[in-house]
This record gives structure tokens, C-alpha cells and sequence, in this order.
């Protein structure tokens, strides 16, 4: 299947733990997105990857850091987990960064306690 | 920056009536408007979009209008069926893939 993958489907750790989400694509894009959604549904964009650089940053706290491997792949990791970080973490790819045309993931669900 | 501001924030209408979304935005650069859907534990899919040298934007039960003037969208969904229930997201762009989306409206349709 052509997709965004991304794993785990839920996260459920203690505060001040450090964990990562993955996420992989397999249609050839070249820009990977990572987008939170908090509890009242808000999208909002975190970061993205064009292969393999970074294109955009937006105001995250530094303890959240995507790497991207490969142009295939984007992963999330977050030193110091803190409650506010409960969120639904999406990431998303396009063709190129000049399509904004996204194709979305299926979500990790963190939740810190 | 750039601010979407989408409204009702919840929409329940008897199926087979019409639904109608309305978004705004604040960026005269903006040309991008994309309209998502997403359904209970998924992630948000594209079901039409739209540039802003087009004003309207048809595909099956579904169309978008721009009005770049009043800096505002609609989202149009005709003979709505259960199935369209679903929070559904508008979003605007300005090229290098970031989108600004709105807070999303929460779609019921009732059989």
C-alpha cells in the first residue's frame, strides 16, 4: 500500500521520559511534514523536512527533534516529556514543497501522566 | 503571520440537505486553500482545494468557492449523507507546504 505510515498508534509514558514517533513514506515524496493536534482539534504545524533538510521550524521548544534518515523517512523524538505534550502528532508528505497537496499519516496519540 | 478563521464550529443537518462552511483569512498572499476531511481516528484527507486565480471549484457533491477580495472560502456539500459526518478543516497556503488550518467544524448528518 502507498502511504504515510507512522508508529506507535499510541504512546503512553510518564513525564520527563524521552520517546520517539516514526514515520516512513513510500510514494517518492520529497517534504515530510510533522503537524500536532490538541485536544480541541487544532492542526498545527511543527516542522518540515525537504529531502532530508529542513525547511521549516516553527516556534517548538527544543525538546522535540525530527531527523530525517532519508528523504523516506521522518521521525519525532521528544527529550522531557511533559503533560502539555498530550497531543495527536500527524505527519504528512507532499510531492514537493512547491505541492502543498498533503497526505497525512494516521496519527500517534501521546499521552503523558 | 497568517490566521484562518473558520466557522460553525459544529454543523447538524438532516441528510439529504445541504452543508455549507465558511472560512476567512488573513494573508493577501495566500493562494492555496485546501479543504480536509477527517473521521474518528484518522488522519486529516484532502477532498478539494483550490488557487486563488480560480473562484469556483466543483467536484461530484462537493465545491469551493474563493472570493479573493473578501479574503474568504466556503466549503459547499450538496444531498449530504451520513457518511459526510466528519470534522472537516479548511486551510490556507502560500507555497513551501505550510498550511494554516482553521479550528475545524464538526459535521453530523442525521439518517
Amino acid at each position: 500500500d502507498t502511504a504515510v505510515s507512522q508508529t506507535p498508534k499510541y504512546l503512553v509514558t510518564q513525564m520527563g521520559n524521552d520517546k520517539s514517533i516514526k514515520c516512513e513514506q513510500n510514494l517518492g515524496h520529497d517534504t515530510m511534514y510533522w503537524y500536532k493536534q490538541d485536544s480541541k482539534k487544532f492542526l498545527k504545524i511543527m516542522f518540515s523536512y525537504n529531502n532530508k533538510e529542513l525547511i521549516i521550524n516553527e516556534t517548538v521548544p527544543n525538546r522535540f527533534s525530527p531527523k530525517s534518515p532519508d528523504k523516506a523517512h521522518l521521525n519525532l523524538h521528544i527529550n522531557s516529556l511533559e503533560l502539555g505534550d498530550s497531543a495527536v502528532y500527524f505527519c504528512a508528505s507532499s510531492q514537493d514543497t512547491g505541492s502543498e497537496k498533503l497526505l497525512f499519516g494516521s496519527g500517534t496519540q501521546l499521552s503523558v501522566l | 503571520g497568517e490566521n484562518v478563521e473558520q466557522h460553525p464550529s459544529t454543523l447538524s443537518v438532516q441528510e439529504g440537505d445541504s452543508a455549507v462552511i465558511k472560512c476567512t483569512y488573513s494573508d493577501s498572499a495566500s493562494n492555496y486553500f485546501p479543504w480536509y476531511k477527517q473521521e474518528l481516528g484518522k488522519g486529516p484527507q484532502l477532498i478539494i482545494d483550490i488557487r486563488s486565480n480560480v473562484g469556483e471549484k466543483k467536484d461530484q457533491r462537493i465545491a469551493v468557492t474563493l472570493n479573493k477580495t473578501a479574503k474568504h472560502f466556503s466549503l459547499h456539500i450538496t444531498e449530504t449523507q451520513p457518511e459526510d459526518s466528519a470534522v472537516y478543516f479548511c486551510a490556507a497556503g502560500r507555497g513551501y507546504g505550510k498550511l494554516t488550518f482553521g479550528q475545524g467544524t464538526i459535521l453530523t448528518v442525521h439518517p
